[in-house]
């Protein structure tokens, strides 16, 4: 069965430095996607990120990065020079190829920046 | 850039009553995806359509039903509704044309309170 999991339920961070958010996986499927998504307070799920498993390298956007170890089967979230609106809770999520590409979602990560 | 709609933000509604949730996908997208989150937790996947035919169903009760209509948007009726029923409701629209599925954007949500 598809799982995700991530086994940080809260984290803090000081602002400008930064942050890794952990993500391991587990699927026996060769072709899926991992997503990253950043819920704050209001309640909105925010596109932050996305691998695909054939993808070599780690993918990037802006401050967010992707630490993809596929052997590992880990997907970590890298928020780099943190700031105090990246407050909010992360999810790291799975799509698979063969199916409907749903998205199956971790517990997530609360992160909280301090000033 | 046009996002994922949803209406309404906020309902209320009592038990045994009837809700009904709208959703307008990003133009130009194929899939709708339904999600529900209760209180603390991590989104669970409903139910999808693909150009307006069901295309997968997670763990949507019988009295929950959804369709997607000839303009792409989806509505999801929930009657007989529960204290449990209490959640935010997530829809998603993605593009499958290229067969890689690398976003699936988020509406708003709808938050809904059954008292």
């Amino acid at each position: 069965a598809q799982k995700i999991t991530q086994t940080q339920p809260g984290m803090f961070v000081q602002e400008k430095e930064a942050v890794t958010l952990d993500c391991t996986y587990d699927t026996s499927d060769p072709s899926y996607g991992l997503f990253w998504y950043k819920q704050p307070s209001s309640g909105e799920m925010i596109f932050l990120i996305y691998q695909g498993s054939y993808d070599q390298q780690n993918a990037t956007e802006g401050r967010y990065s992707l630490n993809f170890q596929k052997a590992r089967k880990s997907a970590n979230l890298v928020i780099s020079a943190s700031q105090l609106g990246d407050s909010a809770m992360y999810f790291c999520a799975m799509s698979l190829m063969d199916s409907s590409y749903k998205l199956i979602f971790g517990s997530g990560t609360r992160l909280l920046v301090r000033p | 850039a046009a996002g994922v709609i949803q209406s309404p933000r906020h309902l209320i509604k009592e038990k045994r009553e009837t809700a009904t949730l709208k959703c307008y996908p990003i133009p130009r997208h194929d899939t709708v995806y339904w999600y529900q989150q209760g209180p603390g937790q991590d989104p669970q996947f409903l139910i999808s359509f693909y150009e307006k035919m069901q295309s997968d169903k997670g763990s949507i009760p019988d009295r929950f039903s959804a369709q997607q209509f000839s303009d792409y948007h989806s509505e999801l009726n929930m009657s007989s509704l529960e204290l449990g029923d209490s959640a935010l409701y997530f829809c998603a629209s993605s593009s499958t044309a290229s067969l890689v599925v690398t976003e699936a954007f988020f509406g708003q949500g709808t938050r809904l309170t059954v008292v």
